[in-house]
């Protein structure tokens, strides 16, 4: 099956800092996208974004298909931002469930 | 966004009884739900793929017999945990998708499951 790798898995920034988290995928996709995680576990949806580029506040993502990565931008990092980022792609059509990294543990301290 | 809901959020059962979980699309149509399970401090995988009228798919090495899946109608599929042991306690959550392909999937709000 396809594999998806995310790095860092760790992340730790002051507040203010801009960070970028990176996607590698195995193969073709139809469908990525982004997550975030909150202390209670809902998945909050931040972009759905298989290729080109998306942009939403202080968040955009960039996919680009051919070379197989995608790159979630952070910019002006505040505390609530910390949590845990996924991406998670879909290699098939909408019959098929999301395969997901392993996620980023993004820390935004005070 | 498409709205998931799944109830119960958390549920505390005693070892060798059953739990029920429902995962509901609110304002769509879903003939394919998805079931996802998470360790703590691991990533989600997929469990098994809900199907309206008929079978669920199971991952390979999900028991099928232990996590009986039904998806009775278009909005609503139920996850039922059999025989529930402590090895079973985990993050359940669900997702579905609003349309037919390559669309965007939305995530119910998970249901923690502790087995005493």
């Amino acid at each position: 099956g396809i594999q998806v790798e995310q790095s860092p898995p760790d992340l730790i920034l002051q507040e203010g800092a801009n960070s970028t988290l990176r996607c590698n995928f195995s193969d073709s996709v139809n469908n990525l996208q982004w997550f975030h995680q909150n202390p209670w576990g809902q998945l909050i949806n931040l972009f759905y974004i298989p290729s080109g580029t998306k942009q939403n506040g202080r968040l955009s993502a960039t996919t680009v298909a051919t070379e197989r990565y995608s790159l979630l931008y952070i910019s002006s990092s505040q505390t609530t931002d910390s949590g845990v980022y996924f991406c998670a792609v879909d290699a098939g059509g909408g019959a098929d469930g999301l395969t997901f990294g392993k996620g980023t543990h993004l820390i935004i301290q005070p | 966004g498409a709205v998931v809901s799944q109830h119960p959020s958390w549920v505390i059962c005693k070892s060798g009884t059953s739990v029920k979980i429902e995962c509901r699309s609110l304002d769509f149509q879903a003939t394919t739900m998805f079931w996802y399970r998470q360790f703590p401090k691991q990533s989600l995988m997929l469990m098994a793929t809900s199907n309206e009228g008929s079978k669920a798919t199971y991952e390979q090495g999900v028991e099928k017999d232990k996590f009986l899946i039904n998806h009775a109608s278009l909005t609503l599929s139920t996850l039922t945990v059999t025989s529930a042991h402590p090895e079973d306690s985990s993050f359940y959550i669900c997702s579905a998708r609003d349309g037919l392909m390559n669309t965007e999937a939305f995530f119910g709000q998970g249901t923690r499951l502790t087995v005493v």
